[in-house]
Order: structure tokens, then C-alpha cells, then sequence
């Protein structure tokens, strides 16, 4: 069974900080892995998707990688700002149509 | 396009009572997925359908039925509702999910609470 843990639950950083969110995952059989955004009393927003083949995907200030051997994916933010503040999750896409997901890292950035 | 769009946006039950939180997405899409988030908690796979007519199981499916008739539409019911359905329920949709990476779109969420 596919379990996908994140570190850490919650961060803050001052702005302009540059930061890096973490998402382990323990079945390296995947399709993909999404980041995605949450807001408080919001749906979700997917920020980044990489297929099983990538290493990477980059969009604005964030930049996603994938290490699929080791079971690991990081989210870089960089410059961070006061309106990236939310809850970051990572999912990952195994056989079955099923996307699992992590518990999520509330990130606060302080101005 | 509106996306995916969930009704009702809030809702309180109670024990024993039954509802169906409604689900429309209009980008023809063939995936649909209901999930549940618990305070603190990621989301929780309950049901998805990989096209109309056709449902399946995800991890937590019991207390849950639903139905999918058109390509549009993936209702959610609750019968004989308890408290530890109190959740946020979120409903989301996907062009296909053949390892293309299509991205996975949600729709707002549906606090419902069981008292």
C-alpha cells in the first residue's frame, strides 16, 4: 500500500526566504506526482505535475523534483512571499487511477 | 469553462439522515474521484469512476454510495448518516488517467457536519 508522508507539518519563514517542502512516498511504482495548493477553506490547485520519467518541472519561483528511486520528491520555493502562505500537498498517481496524498506542510510566510 | 462545481457548500445532518452532495465538472472529462480531508489530515480516496456507468471502491468507501449516468455528474450519497462523517468532501475531476499526467482538477469542498 502506497503511503506518502511530508515534513515538515507546518513551517514559517521570514519573506524573501528561500524554502524546500519534502514528500516521501514508499511504493516507487509510480505514474506521477502533483504538488499541489490548498487554501484555507479552499479546493486544491495543482502548481506542478512530474511524470514517472522527469526529474524535474519548474513554474515561476517553484521548482519541483523527483527522485523516484529513493522514493522522494522536494518542492523549492524561492523568494518566498506573504501570498504563498497555504497548505502544500504532494500526491502521487499509482496503478488504479488513485492519487494518494501526503498529510500536507502548512507553510506561513511572515512579512 | 466553471470547472468543478460542488453543491451544497455547507451542510448539517443529522445521525441517521440522508443527503447527496452533487458533483458537475464541464470539461468532458472521464475521471472523477469524491475524496474526504479531516482537520490536519491529507485526502482520503472514497470513490472514482473511470467514465459513465462505471464506479469503483477507494479506501474509504463504507457509509458512501454513488452513481455516475452521465459524463457530467458524480453524485455522492450518504445514507444513514454518523458522526465520523463529519468531513470536508471534495470532488475532482481528470481527462483520462493512463499514466498521461493529466492534471487533476477539485472543486470547492462541502463542509458537512453530523451532530
Amino acid at each position: 500500500k502506497q503511503e506518502v508522508t511530508q515534513i515538515p507539518a507546518a513551517l514559517s519563514v521570514p519573506e524573501g526566504e528561500n524554502l524546500v517542502l519534502n514528500c516521501s512516498f514508499t511504493d516507487s511504482a509510480i505514474y506521477n506526482l502533483q504538488w499541489f495548493r490548498q487554501d484555507p477553506g479552499k479546493g486544491l490547485t495543482s502548481l506542478l505535475l512530474i511524470q514517472s520519467s522527469q526529474r524535474e518541472q519548474t513554474s515561476g519561483r517553484l521548482n519541483a523534483s523527483l527522485d523516484k528511486s529513493s522514493g522522494r520528491s522536494t518542492l523549492y520555493i524561492a523568494a518566498s512571499q506573504p501570498g504563498d502562505s497555504a497548505t502544500y500537498l504532494c500526491a502521487v498517481k499509482t496503478s488504479g487511477s488513485r492519487l494518494t496524498f501526503g498529510e500536507g506542510t502548512q507553510l506561513t510566510v511572515n512579512p | 469553462n466553471a470547472g468543478v462545481t460542488q453543491t451544497p457548500k455547507f451542510r448539517i445532518l443529522k445521525i441517521g439522515q440522508s443527503m447527496t452532495l452533487q458533483c458537475a465538472q464541464d470539461m468532458n472529462h472521464n475521471y472523477m474521484y469524491w475524496y474526504r480531508q479531516d482537520p490536519g489530515m491529507g485526502l482520503k480516496l472514497i470513490y472514482y469512476s473511470v467514465g459513465a456507468g462505471i464506479t469503483d471502491k477507494g479506501e474509504v468507501p463504507n457509509g458512501y454510495n454513488v452513481s455516475r449516468s452521465t459524463t457530467e455528474d458524480f453524485p455522492l450519497r450518504l445514507e444513514l448518516a454518523a458522526p465520523s462523517q463529519t468531513s470536508v468532501y471534495f470532488c475532482a475531476s481528470a481527462l483520462d488517467s493512463g499514466g498521461q499526467g493529466n492534471t487533476i482538477y477539485f472543486g470547492e469542498g462541502s463542509w458537512l457536519t453530523v451532530v
